[in-house]
């Protein structure tokens, strides 16, 4: 089965962005639908948005509009996650998962790593 | 967006003990879209069940899910050392969302 590895964690500035990658490892996207979470640290888990790469669809949570966009690149079976105007409360693990879709959404498995994003001055 | 709430926020059993998870939604989820979650420090969650009472892939099934509407329910029926960790119900019949979590530990 495909597995899903992020990128390394990262460090930033308040104002700043952040990019975190997800790449299938042993397989390609093929027609996946991945999706983004976040855990806070110490907090429960919170959806930010998905991507169906073969339809180059997208649908973000209210919350995040504005602020996050989720990009792939087929050739390297790895999609992005990237988030703008980064403040203290965005620090937290960043997971991608493979969303399961019954109709417009699903449940998430597998998931990947996670990728600690810490926003500090 | 629907609103899930866990209970109880902490639950302290003893191995071999049947535990009760509790997920209330704050109206009905479509076609009882609803999954579970198990989730250990430092880790990603895992998938326990979809579709409200289907098991997942390779989960014991000593893992059970049911509920329908806005009430539903995960019951371990037997505790075993790897089972004390934290679970999160999520609905998936409109935009995701999830509970804040069920923390089971050791009594």
């Amino acid at each position: 089965q495909v597995q899903l590895v992020q990128s390394g964690a990262e460090v930033k500035k308040p104002g700043s962005s952040v990019k975190v990658s997800c790449t299938a490892s042993g397989g390609t996207l093929n027609n996946y639908t991945i999706t983004w979470v976040r855990q806070a640290p110490g907090q429960g888990l919170e959806w930010m948005g998905m991507i169906i790469p073969i339809f180059d669809t997208r649908n973000y949570a209210r919350k995040f509009q504005g602020r996050v966009t989720i990009t792939t690149d087929e050739s390297t079976s790895t999609v992005f996650m990237e988030l703008i105007g980064l403040t203290s409360e965005d620090t937290a693990v960043y997971f991608c998962a493979r969303e399961v879709r019954r109709w417009l959404h699903g449940w998430f498995h597998p998931w990947g790593q996670g990728t600690l994003v810490t926003v500090s001055s | 967006d629907i609103v899930l709430t866990q209970s109880p926020g902490t639950l302290s059993l003893s191995p071999g003990e049947r535990a009760t998870l509790s997920c209330r939604a704050s109206q009905s989820v479509s076609s009882n879209y609803l999954a579970w979650y198990q989730q250990k420090p430092g880790q990603a969650p895992r998938l326990l069940i979809y579709d409200a009472s289907s098991r997942a892939t390779g989960i014991p099934d000593r893992f059970s899910g049911s509920g329908s509407g806005t009430d539903f329910t995960l019951t371990i029926s037997r505790l075993e050392p790897e089972d004390f960790a934290v679970y999160y119900c999520q609905q998936y019949g409109n935009s995701p969302t999830f509970g804040q979590g069920t923390k089971v530990d050791i009594k």
